[in-house]
């Protein structure tokens, strides 16, 4: 079975610092997807940013890249120039592919706070 | 504007009692989630299904029921057989192709009191 995990339940940086957020996967599949999520404390889960495993090149999306790691099955988020609205928890998750089940299976979340 | 409509946003629940969490969502998704959420343990698969009157187990389904009858909802509903309901509900949905991402709605707190 896949699982994920995310060994830092909390983080904290300085405003306009870089944080990374960890996580890693298990999984037996070559073809999958990876995502990170964000939950603000609103609780609406937003995508952040998702990476295609078959991809070589790290996705990013303004302040926000990968470092894809495929042979580690590492997968972490980097928030570059961290602002007072990034604070939020955040889910890294994983999916299968070849369209067998679409369930999208989540690590625990870190908590990201930002200090001013 | 299209979206992912939880209703209601917070329930109480009486021991014993049946509860229905309401999904709806004008997407045109096929595939729907529900996903339960406690504090320390992420987000565990209750129910899935990727198309109209089939639906499958997740990791965590027992003392849980859902039905998939039209398109557009995903009821979830919580039966007296779960022992800890509290928590927070989030449904979601996708098209089913892998590599787009999830919507999910606002989220539902249950309480039992």
């Amino acid at each position: 079975a896949q699982t994920v995990t995310q060994s830092q339940p909390e983080m904290s940086v300085q405003e306009a610092e870089t944080v990374t957020l960890s996580c890693t996967y298990d999984t037996s599949e070559s073809d999958y997807y990876l995502f990170w999520y964000k939950q603000p404390p609103s609780r609406q889960m937003i995508l952040v940013i998702r990476q295609e495993a078959y991809k070589q090149q790290n996705a990013t999306e303004n302040r926000f890249s990968v470092n894809f790691q495929k042979a580690a099955k590492s997968f972490s988020l980097k928030i570059s120039d961290s602002q007072l609205g990034d604070a939020a928890m955040y889910f890294c998750a994983y999916r299968r592919g070849g369209g067998a089940t679409n369930k999208l299976i989540f690590g625990t979340g870190t908590l990201l706070a930002v200090q001013p | 504007d299209g979206g992912i409509t939880q209703s209601p946003k917070y329930l109480f629940r009486k021991e014993g009692q049946n509860v229905t969490l309401s999904c709806e969502q004008n997407l045109n998704h096929d595939a729907m989630y529900w996903y339960r959420q406690d504090p320390g343990q992420g987000l565990r698969l209750i129910y899935y299904s990727q198309i109209v009157n089939d639906f499958q187990k997740g990791d965590i389904a027992e003392g849980y029921s859902v039905s998939r009858e039209k398109k557009e909802s995903f009821p979830l509903t919580v039966t007296s057989a779960q022992k800890n309901p509290t928590a927070f509900y989030l449904c979601a949905s996708s098209i089913t192709r892998d590599r787009d991402e999830a919507f999910f709605g606002q989220g539902t707190r249950l309480t039992v009191v």
